[in-house]
């Protein structure tokens, strides 16, 4: 799998948009990109994934970089409760066992 | 739907004392995991199972053993417990298919002593 890299913390005023940025500069054309975050204490929570069109759900907005190289997750309207460690990995999909790392990540502060 | 279950949430053994942590999940799923995160290292994945009655190693298995006997339910044993071993245990689960959507348990706090 494609090794990521992401910012190790970030911080972000309540109701501004946050972008994440993680880079995967060597991804290969059928990895997907995958966000998941950990809120304080709780296990990780699957965000929103994408192969390289911008995708949309009710939590977020993956922007994917045409040469796939790079990509942000936006949080549209961060709020307090968005304070948490966010996770980029890449992945093919596949069965079976694949090596995922769920790195450091990046410390989101959302600041009232 | 309770999603996915750890029991305990919280435990303190003496090194040498064995245990078994409980994973369960009532959504059907074929796939279950279990991984440690510790200070710094992010998420380790220690043993995974694709499907019952079948079960692999991940990144760091030593010193752990596994059992999917049932679909909903992947066990975490601990043999022999060593301070090492301290950690936050997370037991995740997903359908089969490509898609990488785990569904993570609250985790359990062990403290080997």
């Amino acid at each position: 799998d494609a090794k990521t890299t992401q910012p190790t913390s970030m911080d972000c005023a309540e109701g501004r948009a946050a972008n994440l940025p993680c880079n995967h500069s060597t991804i290969s054309g059928n990895e997907y990109v995958y966000w998941y975050r950990q809120i304080h204490s709780q296990g990780p929570q699957y965000i929103i994934h994408g192969l390289k069109n911008n995708e949309t759900n009710e939590m977020a907005s993956l922007i994917i970089t045409e040469d796939r190289k790079s990509s942000t997750l936006i949080l549209p309207h961060a709020t307090l409760r968005d304070t948490a460690v966010y996770y980029c990995i890449v992945r093919v999909h596949s069965g079976g066992y694949q090596k995922v790392t769920f790195g450091i990540g990046t410390k989101l502060q959302v600041i009232p | 739907n309770a999603g996915v279950t750890q029991t305990p949430k919280f435990r303190v053994l003496k090194t040498g004392q064995s245990m078994t942590l409980l994973c369960a999940q009532d959504m059907n799923h074929e796939y279950m995991y279990w991984y440690r995160q510790d200070p710094g290292m992010g998420l380790r994945l220690i043993h995974y199972s694709v499907g019952e009655g079948t079960t692999a190693k991940g990144e760091v298995p030593d010193g752990y053993n596994v059992s999917r006997l049932k679909k909903q339910n992947f066990l975490l044993g601990l043999e022999s417990a060593a301070p090492s071993q301290t950690s936050v245990y997370f037991c995740a689960s997903r359908p089969s298919g490509g898609s990488y959507e785990q569904y993570f348990g609250p985790g359990t706090r062990l403290t080997v002593t």
